[in-house]
């Protein structure tokens, strides 16, 4: 069973187009968002995030847009770029019975700009 | 260079052959976890600790083994692998609640 819902599977973009990756979640409990940025060969690295206390947070060229009472976030990438080309998450967290504060992942988004 | 490091980077096994994936990190973070990252699937949490002696499931914990006996290592133990876990093996350090996750830069495991 897969609580963060993401899509699409794969993406392809022109040079300074616009990105855009929507994940969808169950789970009221998820407090925090943050979206992952994983190039081959190397560990995801946290992009940007969001707290549901906003609808939006933007950083650069990339924007989180949060829609609580949908449950549902999304990822905007402006001005895409082919240094952008990357597989993406979103993630959703809480914090779990044992005090712990838990992540859950998309199943990701491979971005590929075209130059 | 703050980072989290894993050893090795690509292992082949056969199945049944237990095998120790290693993490260590240089942050003094509190928490770390084992995640495996499968096409589709995105990354799934396997065990996660809090601190030291402190260790817990996450969502796929089967055929896996942990330990915290430092604060700073976090071995992944598979002591029968078998072809099932296959996959690409991420670890993560976090230094409190509320704090960003640094993760390595993954282990590629095939069991044979």
């Amino acid at each position: 069973q897969q609580q963060v819902k993401q899509s699409p599977q794969s993406l392809i973009v022109q040079k300074g187009g616009i990105s855009i990756i929507n994940c969808a979640y169950e789970n009221t409990a998820f407090d925090y968002f943050p979206w992952y940025q994983q190039f081959p060969g190397k560990g995801p690295a946290l992009l940007i995030a969001i707290r549901p206390d906003v609808s939006e947070k933007k950083e650069g060229r990339f924007t989180i847009s949060f829609n609580k009472s949908a449950k549902q976030f999304s990822l905007h990438i402006m001005d895409s770029q082919p240094g952008d080309s990357a597989t993406y998450f979103c993630a959703a967290s809480l914090i779990n019975s044992g005090s712990a504060r838990q992540l859950t992942f998309g199943s990701g988004t491979q971005l590929t700009v075209l130059p | 260079e703050a980072q989290v490091t894993q050893n090795p980077r690509y292992l082949i096994t056969v199945t049944g052959k237990k095998l120790t994936v290693t993490c260590s990190q240089n942050m003094n973070h509190e928490y770390m976890s084992w995640y495996r990252q499968d096409p589709g699937l995105g990354l799934r949490q396997i065990y996660y600790s809090m601190n030291v002696e402190v260790t817990d499931k996450g969502d796929v914990p089967e055929g896996y083994k942990v330990s915290r006996k430092e604060k700073r290592n976090f071995p992944l133990i598979l002591e029968s692998p078998s072809p099932n876990q296959t996959s690409l093996y991420f670890c993560a350090s976090r230094g409190g609640m509320n704090t960003e996750a640094f993760f390595g830069q993954g282990t590629r495991l095939t069991v044979v």
